[in-house]
C-alpha cells in the first residue's frame, strides 16, 4: 500500500533552518510529483511547492520563493523539504502529499510539527 | 492565483440529515479540452492529515462511503453528505489543482446539531 512517511517533530530557534523528509513506499517513486503543504495550528491548508520526483524539477508558491528547497534522493525513495530563515510564524504541521502529474492529491503523509520559538 | 472561497464556514446536523457545503472558485478550473473540472474535496479530522474524498469534482475516492457526493461544474460545486453519520463530523476543504499556486478553500466545520 502506498505509504508517505515523514520525520518527527522538530524545535527550531528563530532563523535556523530544517530539513523534513517524506519516505515513500508501495509505488513506483518516480512516476509521481510530491508536493508539500503546510497548516498553522488552527488554521487551514496553505500550498508550498511540488517536485517531480523523476527528474527532480521544482515549483514554488512565490511566498517561499527562495526560503523552501525541495530535493529528493530516488535511491531511497524520500523527498525532502528544507526551509530556512526560520520564523515564529513558520510554525505549522508540514505534509508531503503524492499527486501524478497535473492531477489530484490522493495520499499524504502523515505531517511533521515544526514549532519555531525563541 | 485561484480563490477558493468555502460556505458557510461552520454547519451543524442532525444526524441522518443532509450535510451541503458549497465552494466557489474565482475562476472556472474546468478545461475544456477534457470537460474535467480540476476540483477535489478532502476531509480533515482533528490530528490526522486531510483525506481524499471526491476528485474531478465529482468522483468518489475508492473506499468512501457513498453518502459522500460532489456535483458542479465551472465556478460553483457542492460537496453532498446525504445522511450525516457521527464519524463525518470533520472540516471539509475543497481544492483546486487547474492550475498553480495550489489553492484550498477556507474549511468548513460540521458538527452535529
Amino acid at each position: 500500500q502506498v505509504q508517505l512517511v515523514q520525520s518527527g517533530a522538530e524545535v527550531k530557534k528563530p532563523g535556523a533552518s530544517v530539513k523534513v523528509s517524506c519516505k515513500a513506499s508501495g509505488y513506483t517513486f518516480m512516476d509521481y510529483y510530491i508536493h508539500w503543504v503546510r497548516q498553522a495550528p488552527g488554521q487551514g491548508l496553505e500550498w508550498m511547492g511540488w517536485m517531480n520526483a523523476n527528474n527532480g524539477g521544482t515549483g514554488y508558491a512565490q511566498k517561499f520563493q527562495g526560503r523552501v528547497t525541495l530535493t529528493r534522493d530516488t535511491s531511497i525513495t524520500t523527498a525532502y523539504m528544507e526551509m530556512s530563515s526560520l520564523r515564529p510564524d513558520d510554525t505549522a504541521v508540514y505534509h508531503c502529499v503524492r499527486a501524478a502529474g497535473a492531477s489530484h492529491f490522493d495520499y499524504w503523509g502523515q505531517g511533521a510539527l515544526v514549532t519555531v520559538s525563541s | 492565483d485561484i480563490v477558493m472561497t468555502q460556505s458557510p464556514d461552520s454547519l451543524a446536523v442532525s444526524l441522518g440529515e443532509r450535510a451541503t457545503i458549497n465552494c466557489k472558485s474565482s475562476q472556472s478550473v474546468l478545461y475544456r479540452s477534457n470537460n474535467k473540472n480540476y476540483l477535489a474535496w478532502f476531509q480533515q479530522k482533528p490530528g490526522q492529515p486531510p483525506k481524499l474524498l471526491i476528485y474531478w469534482a465529482s468522483t468518489r475516492e475508492s473506499g468512501v462511503p457513498d453518502r459522500f457526493s460532489g456535483s458542479g461544474s465551472g465556478t460553483d460545486f457542492t460537496l453532498t453528505i446525504s445522511s450525516l453519520q457521527a464519524e463525518d463530523v470533520a472540516i471539509y476543504y475543497c481544492q483546486q489543482y487547474y492550475n498553480l499556486p495550489r489553492t484550498f478553500g477556507q474549511g468548513t466545520k460540521v458538527e452535529i446539531k
